[in-house]
């Protein structure tokens, strides 16, 4: 089992729908959550991180984190094709401190 | 503010040959994490420096290594390039530890082909 999962994709979706992404992880004692976006060709820039159970709102994205499911989500509202990206999910290691990305979901905007 | 800055972004070797990659992280930041992404396997992580000691090893064979200067640039080496080490490398730097704060800057990469 890996350590992050995340569903490879694509995920298609039309302009101005939701588009909802997730991530569960394997380590019971995962403190913290982190989406980055990466662009075709470029770096990924962290967008959200999630600490505590429950949701967290920024603009059009919410983070959603469910610890007893192991279970971590992301939620873009009004989606735009500017939104095209892979998105990849981090959870650090309670155990070793380390930082892992989930393999990312490629997300499309349809105009 | 000056980015992470890491040389060279690209380049191309042989099979046997050993390569050293650089990244400057930004000014103020005293960890440096290294990444490699493959379009198989994600984002895999290499190894996590802070003020000079390694803190963090990932799941790579002895061949890949790493140091961590007085002035937080850091490097890592390759040595005895296989085909499969044909990918892009990803330094990051953050002002804490990379599992504590998560908040990484990345830099634009150094592709490496192994031919």
């Amino acid at each position: 089992q890996k350590e992050v999962e995340q569903n490879s994709g694509p995920l298609s979706v039309p302009e101005g729908a939701i588009a909802s992404l997730n991530c569960t992880y394997s380590d019971r004692g995962s403190q913290s959550f982190f989406w980055y976006r990466q662009y075709s060709g470029k770096s990924p820039e962290l967008i959200m991180f999630i600490y505590s159970n429950g949701d967290k709102e920024d603009g059009r994205f919410t983070a959603q984190l469910n610890k007893a499911s192991q279970y971590v989500s992301l939620l873009i509202r009004d989606s735009q094709p500017s939104d095209s990206a892979t998105y990849l999910c981090a959870v650090d290691s309670s155990n070793t401190g380390k930082l892992i990305f989930g393999q990312g979901t490629t997300l499309q905007v349809k105009p | 503010k000056a980015g992470v800055t890491q040389t060279p972004r690209y380049l191309i070797k042989t099979r046997g040959q050993q390569v050293t990659l650089s990244c400057s992280p930004i000014s103020g930041h005293r960890s440096v994490s290294w990444y490699q992404q493959t379009p198989g396997q994600g984002l895999q992580f290499l190894f996590e420096y802070f003020s000079e000691t390694q803190r963090n090893k990932g799941n790579f064979p002895g061949r890949f290594s790493g140091r961590q200067f007085s002035n937080s640039r850091s490097e890592m080496n390759v040595s005895t390039l296989e085909l499969g080490d044909s990918a892009l490398y990803l330094c990051a730097s953050s002002f804490g530890l990379a599992g504590a704060t998560g908040e990484l800057f990345f830099g634009e990469g150094s592709r490496l082909t192994v031919l």
